[in-house]
């Protein structure tokens, strides 16, 4: 069974609008939470990230939530661009990034 | 600078023949990692090397065997290919295994085995 539960699978998102991806994980020793992008045909690339002692981290258009208490976090992105078209995978790990567990990944289109 | 580089970029392969997956990184990282791709799973680890010299299981190393060449190179290989072994294959990179030491993520080996 997957540790960290991602939804939607899929987004379709208006230029402009906010997109807006839910992640829940059920380890309570994950104290790293990272989101990566992908583009086709690349490799996943670090988005942002943040730790648990913090409940936001904004970097640009693209925030984190994390709510430690449901045990949830999520990536909103604001005004989103055709540009952001990808798929969006979170991640949690305790103790190293050798121990990195992905959710399944969400695939994000943004139309103009 | 070219980051991961991954060969081959695609392969096909028959049940039970065997191939080596290559990886090199030019980032002078100490880490590195072997991910396997497949829809409505994510990511998951196969095998990785904290540093040179070391290799360990990941989440799914069953079927796969890696060599961690030097420094620079960390190969993946399958003894005795499978269907289920179809995917995509990532190799990966980082510094460290620590938290401040993204994981720099090649652009993948698509492999079809029939």
């Amino acid at each position: 069974q997957q540790q960290v539960k991602q939804s939607p699978q899929s987004l379709i998102v208006q230029k402009g609008g906010i997109s807006i991806i839910n992640c829940a994980y059920e380890n309570t020793a994950f104290d790293y939470f990272p989101w990566y992008q992908q583009f086709p045909g690349k490799g996943p690339a670090l988005l942002i990230a943040i730790r648990p002692d913090v409940s936001e981290k904004k970097e640009g258009r693209f925030t984190i939530s994390f709510n430690k208490s449901a045990k949830q976090f999520s990536l909103h992105i604001m005004d989103s661009q055709p540009g952001d078209s990808a798929t969006y995978f979170c991640a949690a790990v305790s103790g190293g990034y050798n121990k990195l567990i992905f959710g399944a990944g969400t695939r994000l289109a943004v139309h103009p | 600078n070219a980051g991961v580089t991954q060969t081959p970029k695609f392969q096909v392969l028959k049940t039970g023949q065997s191939m080596t997956l290559q990886c090199a990184q030019d980032m002078n990282h100490n880490s590195m990692y072997w991910y396997r791709q497949d829809p409505g799973m994510g990511l998951r680890l196969i095998y990785y090397s904290a540093s040179e010299g070391t290799t360990d299981k990941g989440e799914v190393p069953n079927g796969y065997n890696v060599s961690r060449l030097n420094k620079r190179e960390f190969s993946l290989r399958l003894e005795s290919a499978a269907p289920s072994q179809t995917s995509v294959y990532f190799c990966a990179s980082s510094v460290g295994l620590g938290y401040n030491s993204p994981l720099h993520f090649g652009n993948g080996t698509r492999l079809t085995v029939t």
